[in-house]
């Protein structure tokens, strides 16, 4: 595997439902970020890891949890959601240092419909 | 507040022509701007960036032009081709953490062979 995979790339789940979205990066990245993307919005930074720790959580409800064992894996857990929860959810790495390039590599991301 | 947004949500060209894609940015700290493509079921995919300290950067049949004075930026790519449908999006960056992209909405190309 190279870049940053996802898994799965589809998921359908109820509003009662719990269940978890996989990121994983091949990059030797030390940052890694949640994003949702709804139709006819910007992407929306969820979460940022650095070095395995988060350091921004931009005021997501309590029913996303992120998890990140180290800096290779990033986990989205997903409980009593709603359907305007229903979106993209991508995952990106980085390498953050000083003066070098601010690209973020995405992985394809995964449809989540919420019924 | 700060935000970065898109003049034209859509744009249609011909196979062959040039295109423009426009961005405003209104974060005067901003100093480090990208702008992605992303195809149908794919995640967002770099094409260019370019630093505050620069006004023009060209790639590979893509140029980006920074006008700090108006908040400014556009994606030109020449010759454009049907491969180039996709939806381009433009980030910035101001620095302080320097792993913390804005994104604006984002422009729907549509190349017609």
């Amino acid at each position: 595997e190279t870049g940053v995979t996802q898994t799965p790339r589809h998921l359908v789940m109820g509003m009662t439902n719990k269940k978890s979205l996989k990121c994983e990066q091949h990059l030797g990245h030390n940052a890694m970020y949640w994003y949702k993307q709804s139709a006819k919005k910007p992407l929306e930074l969820m979460f940022v890891y650095n070095f395995k720790e988060q350091t921004e959580n931009n005021s997501v409800p309590s029913r996303f949890s992120p998890e990140c064992p180290n800096s290779s894996h990033l986990f989205l857990h997903l409980h009593t959601l709603q359907p305007e929860d229903s979106a993209l959810y991508l995952c990106a790495s980085s390498q953050v240092q000083g003066g070098g390039s601010r690209e973020q590599y995405f992985g394809p991301g995964t449809r989540l419909t919420v019924t | 507040g700060e935000s970065v947004g898109l003049h034209l949500p859509t744009l249609s060209v011909q196979e062959g022509d040039n295109s423009i894609i426009n961005c405003a940015y209104s974060n005067s700290a901003s100093d480090y701007f990208i702008w992605y493509k992303q195809e149908s079921g794919k995640g967002p995919q770099f094409i260019i960036d370019i630093r505050s300290n620069m006004d023009k950067r060209q790639g590979q049949r893509v140029t980006v032009l920074l006008n700090k004075t108006v908040k400014h930026l556009s994606l030109q790519i020449a010759a454009t081709q049907p491969g180039d449908s996709a939806v381009y999006f433009c980030a910035e960056n101001s620095g302080g953490s320097n792993y913390k992209l804005t994104f604006g909405k984002g422009t729907l190309l549509t190349v017609n062979p």
